[in-house]
């Protein structure tokens, strides 16, 4: 398809277990973002790419997590050892500029449960 | 000071309302701005950028004041399909957070 595709879109994991979560960008764009949203909450930010390196992991709540990005395409976002405070909706967006336009393209997110 | 901040709401107001929203930033270095919308359960997605003259996209004004770090949107003849979460974009071009800072989001919901 012609938009962000995230992969999968809902998961439910036990205490303790590792979790993968994929996102294609949109074809061509350089930049891609992820983001965390617990229910009624903001957008939180977790790391951004441009092309294949992360110029800012800032947001990354702990060593647990971490993201790579191969080809200047698909992301993996990696959460080891998942707890309950991990379960919230997963985004991603690519845009082309890296945000200079403000123009970020989101995908539908993945529903993290962590039981 | 949060680098950007909205009122949260709930707005509750009822078809055909004028409704404004407002928005402020901290970083006066801050270079572009934008509104999103965000339906429940859904992506966001981008509403319209902000320009310093101020801009009109059919029913929806948004206007900057760089003075007061101050943003806004003004929904006139609001319709049911308005009702969302409305969230403020800020760019700070060689910043952090990937140059884009997101506000919480203003709840908006139209009543009959």
């Amino acid at each position: 398809g012609a938009g962000v595709s995230q992969s999968p879109s809902n998961k439910v994991t036990e205490k303790g277990k590792d979790v993968e979560l994929r996102c294609d960008p949109i074809s061509g764009h350089t930049a891609l973002y992820w983001y965390r949203q617990s229910l009624g909450q903001g957008l939180e930010f977790l790391i951004y790419f441009q092309g294949n390196s992360a110029p800012d992991k800032s947001g990354l709540p702990s060593d647990r997590f971490s993201a790579e990005r191969t080809g200047g395409s698909v992301s993996t976002l990696t959460i080891q050892r998942t707890q309950q405070e991990d379960s919230a909706v997963y985004l991603c967006a690519s845009s082309w500029t890296g945000g200079r336009t403000g123009e970020l393209f989101f995908g539908e997110g993945s529903r993290l449960t962590v039981l | 000071r949060k680098e950007v901040e909205q009122d949260p709401g709930p707005f509750n107001v009822p078809e055909g309302a004028t409704v404004a929203f407002n928005c402020t930033y901290s970083n006066s270095a801050s270079q572009s701005f934008f509104w999103y919308r965000q339906d429940c359960r859904k992506e966001p997605k981008l509403l319209m950028s902000v320009y310093s003259s101020g801009n009109e996209d059919g029913r929806f004004t948004a206007q900057l004041n760089r003075a007061s770090q101050y943003i806004s949107l003004l929904i006139r003849d609001s319709k049911l399909s308005d009702s969302a979460t409305y969230l403020c974009v800020v760019n700070n071009y060689g910043g952090s957070q990937g140059n884009l800072i997101f506000g919480k989001g203003t709840k908006l919901s139209v009543k009959p």
